[in-house]
């Protein structure tokens, strides 16, 4: 869905190293998610922000870092990178007042970490 | 969030119905049923989602039974591009996903 991007799209880091990866959305939601996926399993929750001022973490967060810097934009940060935080990220965003919490995806980040 | 239970895999013939089935026998009364479908590595794509009634949109229909404890996603005419993962679930406000069917539409 062209209306949440993420940046960038594949990255190769080192472990150790810090590293950003951004959300920006246009579709005027409040809420927004980073979750991660490994092959052959399901999404798991990173973290979740319903609004600028709420930030709450998923059931993985360890490792990880947020910051909702305004209505529009999310990042997600690795403090220190390691192998096993090598995954396909996605961010989403949501509605929850559309009767429901219909959530649209970025296309995903795949981050490969030696 | 309620659990669901989905088969891991199903194949379907080109131009015939794909029903898809999920049990969700622990489901709230305020939680909804969503489906979502994830073709290949690209980000999930919502279909549709319902509360009680059945639903239908310009992708598939749903069928959740009176007791809601299961449901169906019916794709009417199945064609190549929707071979994906099908992913269904049920929630108030955080969505969790479970591993899902993965849907192999055969020529």
């Amino acid at each position: 869905d062209a209306d949440v991007t993420q940046t960038p799209r594949n990255r190769i880091t080192k472990t150790g190293k810090r590293i950003m990866l951004e959300c920006s959305q246009t579709k005027g939601h409040d809420r927004m998610y980073w979750y991660r996926q490994d092959p052959g399993l399901g999404l798991r929750l990173i973290y979740y922000s319903f609004d600028v001022k709420d930030i709450n973490k998923g059931e993985i967060s360890d490792g990880y870092s947020v910051s909702r810097q305004a209505q529009a934009k999310f990042s997600l940060s690795l403090e220190s990178a390691i192998p096993n935080q090598t995954a396909l990220y996605f961010c989403a965003t949501s509605d929850f007042w559309q009767a429901g919490d219909t959530q649209y995806f970025g296309p995903g980040t795949r981050l490969t970490v030696l | 969030d309620a659990k669901t239970t989905q088969p891991p895999s199903m194949d379907c013939a080109e131009g015939r119905a794909a029903n898809l089935p999920c049990n969700h026998s622990t489901i709230s009364g305020n939680e909804y049923v969503y489906w979502y479908r994830q073709i290949h590595s690209q980000g999930p794509q919502y279909i549709i989602h319902g509360l009680k009634n059945n639903e239908t949109n310009e992708m598939a229909s749903l069928i959740i039974t009176e007791d809601r404890k299961s449901s169906t996603l019916i794709l009417p005419h199945a064609t190549l591009r929707d071979t994906a993962v099908y992913y269904c679930i049920v929630s108030y406000q955080k969505v969790t996903f479970g591993i899902g069917t993965k849907l192999q539409v055969i020529p």
